[in-house]
């Protein structure tokens, strides 16, 4: 166990619709990346957050937002979802500045209907 | 662009034998490199990693074997048990950034 929890694990959204996935992160780290994994494809960066602030972004429209909290936990938002949104959503939690090592969550399945 | 190249796709190698996954980048800048193993219903999990200052890397039945010059490595799996079955996954960064995944192998071990 990484000590890298997400909620929800699973969730069904319509196109369209908003969603909000969250993550908390392993003790002592203060950075968390999202990713994006389809089925049967490798995780795909879509940002990363550091002191609260995003700190990097991979090749993601707009509608992909984020958050992190003092606590280091952080949120993703999903705008107007579409079919291809389906997958599963990653969190990975890592201490910038330290090692490269990054540890990920269980996910949280997403399916768009 | 991908630029992480994984092979192969699937893989299945009797109990005890040596399985072995190869991968290979394209960025110069890239100078770290792990392997996850992913279960179904999971996230991927950190195996081992190595950075480019040595090339071999050795934990328990797992090494990764690294070939600066060719900008290629691989997992080596020794005495494959039923229970390293899953899919593992090679990915790089430049430092302490982004991962770059390869596409996945998928490992059956059969007794």
């Amino acid at each position: 166990e990484t000590g890298v929890t997400q909620s929800p694990t699973h969730l069904i959204k319509t196109r369209g619709q908003q969603v909000t996935l969250r993550c908390s992160s392993q003790s002592g780290h203060n950075t968390v990346s999202w990713y994006q994994q389809a089925l049967g494809q490798g995780p795909q960066f879509i940002f990363q957050y550091y002191r609260e602030e995003e700190n990097g972004r991979g090749n993601f429209p707009p509608r992909f937002s984020g958050l992190q909290f003092p606590n280091y936990s952080s949120e993703l938002n999903v705008n107007a979802l579409e079919l291809d949104d389906s997958a599963l959503y990653l969190c990975a939690s890592s201490f910038l500045g330290g090692s490269y090592e990054q540890y990920f969550g269980p996910g949280t399945r997403l399916t768009v209907t | 662009q991908q630029q992480v190249k994984q092979s192969p796709q699937s893989l299945i190698v009797q109990k005890g034998g040596i399985s072995i996954i190869n991968c290979a980048y394209e960025n110069t800048a890239f100078d770290y490199f792990p392997w996850y193993q992913q279960f179904p219903g999971k996230g991927p999990a950190l195996l081992i990693a190595i950075r480019p200052d040595v090339s071999e890397k050795k934990e328990g039945r797992f090494t990764i074997s690294f070939n600066k010059s060719a900008k290629q490595f691989s997992l080596h799996i020794m005495d494959s048990q039923p229970g390293d079955s899953a899919t593992y996954f090679c990915a790089a960064s430049p430092g302490n950034t982004p991962l770059v995944f390869g596409k996945g192998t998928r490992l059956s071990v059969i007794a």
